[in-house]
């Protein structure tokens, strides 16, 4: 069975600052995706950046890093220069390999960016 | 206009009632999945269907059933409705390939009194 642990329900961060949420995961596979979503407070789940577990750079998207330590089996979101926009919560997800090719969710971070 | 959409937006109704949500994509994925959200909590699959006449269970399908009635279009219905179905629920599609990413819906925030 697969795991995802979110160990900071809440983060604060000063506008443009870095922040790093915490990510880590549990599956006997070899072959896995890692995501993360982003939840504003409308409602919709935002998909952020993507990292496989055979890639071996870590995934990029603009303001949006993956930190994977593949030994550690941790997959923080790295978010540059922090904005007001960002305040939401955010889901890592994993996807591991087989037929069934579900997510399997964390329970979240609510980050909130300070003016 | 929107790549995934969802109707209802919100939904308010009775226990016992026959409710159906529905899902539309013009993104062209093959792949399209029903998650219901609790309040704090995660995504957890309900039902997914990697083609039109492919359909599988996910995590929590009690209580729900689905239809893929076209590539483009999946739906799902709670029969009779109770209280602990009150939920956001999101439809997602994906294309079959490497990275198999999940865009969702705007959700569908669903009320059973």
């Amino acid at each position: 069975a697969q795991k995802i642990t979110q160990t900071q329900p809440g983060m604060f961060v000063q506008e443009k600052e870095a922040v790093t949420l915490d990510c880590t995961y549990d599956t006997s596979d070899q072959s896995y995706g890692l995501f993360w979503y982003k939840q504003p407070s409308s409602g919709e789940m935002i998909f952020l950046i993507y990292q496989g577990s055979y890639d071996e750079q870590n995934a990029t998207e603009g303001r949006y890093s993956l930190n994977f330590q593949k030994a550690r089996k941790s997959a923080n979101l790295v978010i540059s220069a922090s904005q007001l926009g960002d305040s939401a919560m955010y889901f890592c997800a994993m996807r591991a390999s087989g037929s069934a090719r579900q997510l399997t969710f964390g329970s979240g971070t609510q980050l909130t960016v300070l003016p | 206009d929107a790549d995934v959409t969802q109707t209802p937006r919100n939904r308010i109704t009775k226990t016992g009632k026959r409710i159906m949500l529905e899902c539309s994509q013009t993104k062209g994925h093959d792949r399209m999945y029903w998650y219901r959200q609790d309040p704090g909590l995660g995504l957890r699959l309900i039902y997914y269907s990697f083609d039109v006449k492919d359909i599988n269970k996910g995590e929590i399908s009690d209580g729900y059933s689905v239809s893929r009635q076209a590539q483009a279009k999946f739906s799902l219905s709670l029969e009779s409705a109770i209280p602990n179905q009150t939920a956001l629920y999101f439809c997602a599609t994906s294309m079959r390939g490497y990275a198999d990413t999940q865009y969702f819906g705007p959700g569908t925030r669903l009320t059973v009194l």
